[in-house]
């Protein structure tokens, strides 16, 4: 059974710091989703990252996967308080070549930033 | 087209009572996904239709929950008898298949409660 793992769970920081979240899963995967969650909202997609080594960057936000080590990062430089909200990565949970299947979620990081 | 639409967009029922919620995809995505989280939690995989044919179901998916999709266009999501257990926000998603990234993305959800 596919699990995906968050840490931290939660992070308060100051505006102005990096930080890095972490996602590991437990099989092999080639796609890995960071989705982005505001309070009682729905799930907003930041970045797909389909290969090893792959890079994206978006503003102050930065995501990367190792497959080999089954870690994606998504890091966050000079933080902004309108960067606060839950971080979700997810993994394809079966890759079928014809588009993408479910996908399992971790639990979430809920990130606070303060000024 | 504005994206994932879900309706209703709140839901209180009482135990026992069935209900029923709609998504209407992006237009142009063929697959559509149903997904449920509760407080706290990522969103956990129900079930995903590609055009008219539902190609998986979780385990999650009792039998008092049904979905369809019978045209390939728009899906429902029914719970017969409903439980206190199934209060929580339910997800839908879609995605192509161009040959892209395939992102899933999500509608507002329906936010059910019972009673």
């Amino acid at each position: 059974e596919l699990k995906v793992e968050q840490n931290p769970l939660f992070l308060s920081m100051q505006e102005g710091k990096n930080y890095t979240i972490y996602c590991n899963y437990s099989t092999t995967s080639d796609r890995l989703y960071w989705y982005r969650q505001d309070p009682g909202k729905s799930l907003e997609s930041l970045f797909v990252l389909l290969s090893n080594g792959a890079v994206k960057q978006e503003g102050r936000l930065m995501a990367s996967l190792d497959t080999k080590a089954r870690l994606s990062t998504l890091h966050i430089t000079a933080a902004v308080h309108d960067l606060s909200a839950t971080y979700f990565c997810a993994v394809d949970r079966g890759y079928s070549g014809g588009g993408a299947d479910g996908l399992t979620f971790g639990k979430g990081t809920h990130l606070i930033i303060q000024p | 087209d504005t994206g994932v639409s879900q309706d209703p967009r709140h839901k209180i029922t009482k135990r026992g009572q069935n209900v029923t919620f709609r998504c209407d995809p992006i237009s142009e995505h063929n697959r559509l996904y149903w997904y449920r989280q509760t407080l706290g939690q990522g969103p956990e995989f129900l079930t995903y239709f590609q055009n008219e044919a539902q190609l998986e179901k979780s385990r999650l998916l009792s039998d008092r929950f049904s979905a369809e999709r019978p045209k390939g266009s728009f899906s429902t999501l029914e719970i017969q008898r409903t439980e206190q257990g199934d209060s929580a926000m339910y997800l839908c998603a879609s995605s192509g298949t161009s040959g892209g990234e395939e992102t899933q993305y999500f509608g507002p959800g329906t936010r059910l409660l019972v009673l």
